[in-house]
């Protein structure tokens, strides 16, 4: 079976542009969550989806946004990118949002914002 | 609210112990724990459970003290393979989960 798969893996914007990443996660997961990971730190929650609906929000600012698809896949969008959205972006999925399942984390994206 | 791991950094030698510590601020339902390694996705190393139940598919032990919010992952005998840097990720019930800053873990031969 395929994992949770990310796209694209690699991306370089400049100051002020959008972007938008993508995340399909593991067949029958209905939750997917976002997290930002700057080097050398732990990764910091930014959403979690679950049935198409926000089931939580980190703390970063409206710039963000995220949706989730009737197929369960995902989109995170960041809108006016700053130096310090530099980052790699993981998408995890899960069953569901309870906390006793464990989350299976794709590859990421590595954003670079010159 | 983060939670706080430590130590920070440890090295050890192949065959030694350690532990990693995490607290949290809330009162907890679950503890997760994963292990990221240099270029690589977090992944998953076990799920402990208010009232005891514990579950994982690797080698390695942990504690979960509710009463303290605290948890502990023993790394024992350690291989070379347990280097990366280790992420607690406490639960307070249907909550998503907030990870650490992490536990950089170095074997050596």
């Amino acid at each position: 079976d395929a994992g949770v798969t990310q796209s694209p893996t690699h991306l370089i914007k400049t100051r002020g542009q959008h972007v938008t990443l993508r995340c399909s996660p593991i067949s029958g997961h209905k939750s997917v969550s976002w997290y930002q990971q700057v080097l050398g730190q732990g990764p910091q929650f930014i959403f979690q989806y679950y049935e198409k609906e926000e089931r939580g929000r980190g703390n970063f600012p409206d710039r963000f946004s995220a949706r989730q698809f009737p197929n369960y896949s995902s989109e995170l969008n960041v809108n006016a990118l700053l130096l310090g959205d530099s980052a790699l972006y993981l998408c995890a999925s899960s069953l569901g949002v309870t906390s006793t399942g464990e989350l299976f984390f794709g590859e990421g994206s590595r954003l670079t914002v010159l | 609210q983060q939670p706080v791991q430590s130590p920070q950094a440890v090295i050890l030698r192949e065959g030694e112990d350690a532990v990693i510590n995490c607290s949290s601020s809330k009162a907890l339902y679950s503890v997760h724990w994963y292990r990221q390694k240099h270029g690589e996705a977090p992944v998953f190393l076990m799920i402990l459970l208010k009232g005891g139940e514990q579950k994982g598919h690797e080698k390695i032990s942990a504690s979960f003290n509710e009463k303290k919010q605290q948890s502990s992952l023993y790394l024992t005998a350690s291989q070379l393979s347990y280097s990366g840097t280790y992420f607690c990720g406490p639960d307070s019930g249907n909550t998503p989960l907030v990870f650490g800053k992490g536990t950089r873990l170095s074997v050596i031969a």
